[in-house]
């Protein structure tokens, strides 16, 4: 079965360097998460897409953007990195009905 | 403020012993999720609870909403080491598809 896509899987940057992660969520799921977790910590909710419209927005810097694109898949623009900005940032989808988030594989930033 | 707490935060125990993982959240809600996750690897899907008293089970785990108590729990049943990973609640409050996360309970069984 497909799963939610992620790349690049991993990445490496420099201070003040932009990054951008995609997301190709799984074929008919309407609403894609991204989520942030750093070493260690619970995964927290940056912001949310359904219909190609942002739905929710958690603790996403300024600094980052994400768009949803006519296909379903996201991105998620970073600049200015820090390095607190060195985490696994995740890509769900959502299952209509159960509301199961489905993650992809991840994307390790580690900014230098 | 929504809250989701799960204790303990860490549990190491042997093989073969049974244990409770319990979620705590802060707010009303019917739909929760376990997940878990190993090292450095994504978060696989466990659980959908989606009622009051539900009730799911999966090989050695068990999981049981309670909506009133705001109460999730994940039972271990005779564990083994390949249960070791770390297993996250997740509250979706009032069904707004806003996933709160619990604070994670890491896992260690030991052979």
């Amino acid at each position: 079965a497909a799963g939610v896509i992620q790349s690049p899987r991993h990445l490496i940057k420099e201070k003040r360097e932009t990054a951008t992660l995609k997301c190709y969520p799984i074929p008919r799921h309407d609403t894609v998460y991204w989520y942030q977790q750093g070493p260690g910590q619970d995964p927290q909710f940056l912001i949310s897409f359904y219909e190609k419209m942002q739905s929710d927005k958690g603790s996403i810097p300024d600094r980052f953007s994400a768009q949803q694109f006519s296909d379903y898949h996201s991105e998620l623009n970073m600049s200015s990195l820090e390095l607190g900005d060195s985490a696994l940032y995740f890509c769900a989808s959502r299952t209509w009905g159960t509301g199961e988030l489905f993650f992809g594989e991840g994307s390790r930033l580690t900014v230098l | 403020e929504l809250k989701v707490e799960q204790n303990p935060l860490f549990l190491s125990m042997q093989e073969g012993k049974n244990y409770t993982i319990y979620c705590n959240y802060s707010t009303t809600s019917d739909r929760l999720y376990w997940y878990r996750q190993d090292p450095g690897k994504s978060l696989e899907s466990l659980f959908v609870l989606l009622s009051n008293g539900a009730v799911k089970q999966e090989g050695r785990l068990m999981a049981s909403l309670d909506t009133k108590a705001r109460l999730s729990t994940l039972h271990i049943t005779a564990a083994v080491h390949d249960l070791s990973a770390t297993y996250f609640c997740a509250v979706d409050p009032s069904g707004t598809y806003k996933y709160i996360f619990g604070t994670g309970t890491r896992l260690k069984v030991l052979a």
